[in-house]
């Protein structure tokens, strides 16, 4: 149980358009789900939290309207990059919480962006 | 915020080893976790334990949260638990540590 996924696992984009990734539980409903990034040899930071039907709450230093979260339902999130910069490349990482009680995260696999 | 420090950054062991992963943290916390990040990037949950001990085969963890720390125990270590291990902990928001990288040789 307590699955996630996120689509797609690798994209190369040109600069200048826009990628939108997917985060998806599978087998449960996420009362809240969150995006993370990690460059190469380094942690995870988080960059923005998001619970079903409202706005995100984004961390400091992080731009909302370069990095656009939607939270459209209990089980699928997504983050769009837009106008992609080559200093965007970066894995992305989300994980979902369902709530009742628990603070326990749950990951999915990462996606690679490659920003030529 | 909340800092989490991880000991040791790098670890090296012969296949059939133990070990002992730190992780030190700053505040009182809701949360904490020990991951491990497999080579393609996946974050593997091993522990969801803000205070006690957990069991899971080869892998325990101990959280004394009066005193802010957590250990992970690697036992009979094999090649597979290679990787990088993270200590992420939780006030109002999950921060990681920098993690350690564990090299298991066969």
């Amino acid at each position: 149980g307590a699955v996630v996924s996120q689509h797609p696992s690798r994209v190369i984009c040109k600069s200048g358009t826009s990628v939108k990734i997917e985060c998806r539980s599978l087998d449960f409903q996420a009362t809240t789900m969150f995006w993370y990034r990690q460059f190469p040899k380094q942690s995870l930071m988080l960059m923005a939290t998001s619970n079903e039907g409202s706005k995100a709450t984004y961390e400091q230093g992080v731009e909302k309207d370069k990095f656009l979260i939607n939270h459209a339902s209990l089980t699928l999130s997504t983050l769009t990059v837009t106008s992609a910069h080559p200093e965007d490349s970066s894995f992305y990482i989300c994980s979902a919480n369902f709530g009742r009680g628990s603070y326990e995260q749950y990951f999915g696999p990462g996606t690679r962006l490659t920003v030529t | 915020g909340i800092q989490v420090e991880q000991s040791p950054p790098d670890l090296i062991l012969q296949e059939g080893a133990n070990s002992t992963l730190r992780c030190n943290f700053s505040d009182s916390v809701n949360n904490l976790q020990w991951f491990h990040q497999n080579p393609w990037g996946q974050l593997i949950n091993l522990f969801y334990i803000p205070s006690g001990t957990k069991q899971n085969g080869r892998l325990s963890a101990t959280t004394v949260a009066t005193e802010r720390y957590s250990l992970l125990y690697i036992s009979s270590s094999q090649t597979t638990d290679s990787g990088v291990y993270f200590c992420a902990v939780e006030d109002y928001k999950l921060s990681f540590g920098a993690g350690t990288t564990v090299t298991v040789r066969a």
